[in-house]
């Protein structure tokens, strides 16, 4: 199992450009989710996923949409990128609910590192 | 909103020390989960606590459900060098949300 993976590992982008973050788990987890984190904030959670073709709205969407097509991939779209975007991107996956034993463990892919000038 | 404020942002400490943090809300959580991420990794789940007052070990590491609800504490017996990273508390705000701490950031000095 490769679990979370998640490409490109590092990218930079001019402001206005758009382009997209790949996620995807072998794991067959029904619930998938986009989370960023900036210094002294922890992570945020910007969209997530609870089935294919099923997706709503985290803390802090604007400026980003998601589509799930598949059970195994979880994109995340940057439509028009502001330097505010600047940030470290984590996929992540699990298995159901939130709250509950053995389901809710998270697991994290390594991140995408983004930098809009 | 809901916050998780965690306490302390960071520390060094000795290795072979005793460490302690805690996670805080203002809001009752029924789930407390502790997370610790490696430098250039994703968060990894450490421990889960379900229940007010439930005392749950990994190894070295012990987390307790605070019996009001709206906080958890995590102790580091006998801190190693590769004990170094970020450690978030995080805990549900709905059926399919998480909400993630600021995160305590040790560093162990061998």
């Amino acid at each position: 199992n490769a679990g979370v993976t998640q490409t490109p590992k590092f990218q930079v982008l001019k402001t206005g450009q758009s382009m997209t973050l790949q996620c995807a788990q072998d794991m067959n987890h029904e619930y998938m989710s986009w989370y960023r984190q900036d210094p002294g904030m922890g992570l945020r959670l910007i969209h997530y996923s609870v089935g294919a073709g099923i997706t709503d709205q985290g803390e802090v969407p604007n400026g980003y949409n998601v589509s799930r097509s598949t059970t195994e991939d979880f994109p995340l779209r940057l439509l028009s990128a502001a330097p505010s975007q600047t940030s470290v991107y984590f996929c992540a996956s699990s298995r159901g609910l939130a709250g509950g034993p053995s389901t809710d463990t998270q697991y994290f892919g390594p991140g995408t590192r983004l930098t809009v000038l | 909103g809901q916050q998780l404020n965690q306490s302390p942002q960071s520390m060094f400490i000795q290795e072979g020390e005793d460490v302690s943090m805690n996670c805080t809300s203002s809001s009752i959580f029924n789930t407390w989960l502790w997370y610790k991420q490696e430098p250039g990794e994703g968060p990894v789940l450490l421990i889960a606590l379900y229940k007010a007052g439930e005392l749950t070990s990994n190894g070295r590491l012990t987390a307790q459900f605070g019996i009001t609800r709206k906080d958890s504490f995590l102790n580091i017996s006998a801190s190693i060098p590769s004990d170094v990273g970020i450690y978030f508390c995080a805990g549900p705000t709905g059926t399919y949300k998480y909400i993630f701490g600021t995160g305590t950031r040790l560093k162990v000095l061998a």
